[in-house]
């Protein structure tokens, strides 16, 4: 099965600096591959998300980049913000196999990303 | 529109005793699931449900069972409580379209044994 590693566990920036969490996946076939942030006490809640077939999205401060050749990606948000503070959680899947069960997503362990005013 | 529902909120069993925590969803997906949230180790699946219908067992099914009641609804039984299963638990539902799997997550359930 998939497993998915995610590094560091902790993070502190200062405000307004970048911040950089990273994913590493087992599964060649994984094609699937969002980000969630959980504030405290919250539901995970998606953020970002890419496919395969795409090196890099952005959207707005947050952006993603995938090497499929390395298996690994990472999540990075420019300019943090106070309320970038949470936890962060990569996933892998690959649903488009044509198996019952190939939706399941493998999550990292999570990065909680604090920002120092 | 609700999303994805669970209740209860809080729970707190003695080793032992049994419980039924439920999630229903409106977003009329097929697929519904079950995680466990521990400090540091992220969500860990439990058990899920492609379809109406079908279950199957995820990473962590020791202690539990399922029950897909119909699209909506999925819950999750612990028949005999152990402080090991104190936890957050949450339910999700999605919708696997071509290339993209979006999961929904309810408020979660947490829950503490004694």
């Amino acid at each position: 099965g998939e497993n998915v590693e995610q590094h560091p566990s902790t993070l502190s920036v200062q405000e307004g600096d970048s911040a950089v969490i990273k994913c590493t996946y087992s599964d060649s076939a994984s094609n699937y591959f969002p980000w969630y942030k959980q504030e405290l006490g919250k539901r995970p809640q998606l953020i970002i998300d890419i496919r395969s077939n795409v090196g890099e999205k952005k959207d707005q401060r947050i952006a993603v980049t995938l090497n499929k050749t390395a298996k690994h990606f990472s999540l990075h948000i420019t300019e943090t913000q106070p309320e970038d503070s949470a936890v962060y959680f990569c996933a892998a899947s690959n649903p488009e196999g044509s198996n019952f069960g190939n939706e399941k997503l493998t999550f990292g362990t999570g990065t909680r990303l604090t920002i120092i005013p | 529109n609700a999303g994805v529902t669970q209740t209860p909120k809080f729970q707190v069993l003695k080793t032992g005793q049994s419980m039924t925590l439920q999630c229903a969803q409106d977003m009329n997906h097929n697929s519904m699931y079950w995680y466990r949230q521990d400090p540091g180790m992220g969500l860990r699946l439990i058990y899920y449900s492609a379809s109406e219908g079908t279950t199957d067992k995820g990473e962590v099914p020791n202690g539990y069972n399922v029950s897909r009641l119909n699209k909506r609804e999925f819950s999750l039984r612990l028949e005999s409580a152990a402080p090991s299963q104190t936890s957050v638990y949450f339910c999700a539902s999605s919708e696997a379209v071509y290339g993209v799997n979006i999961q929904y997550f309810g408020a979660g359930t947490r829950l503490s044994v004694l």
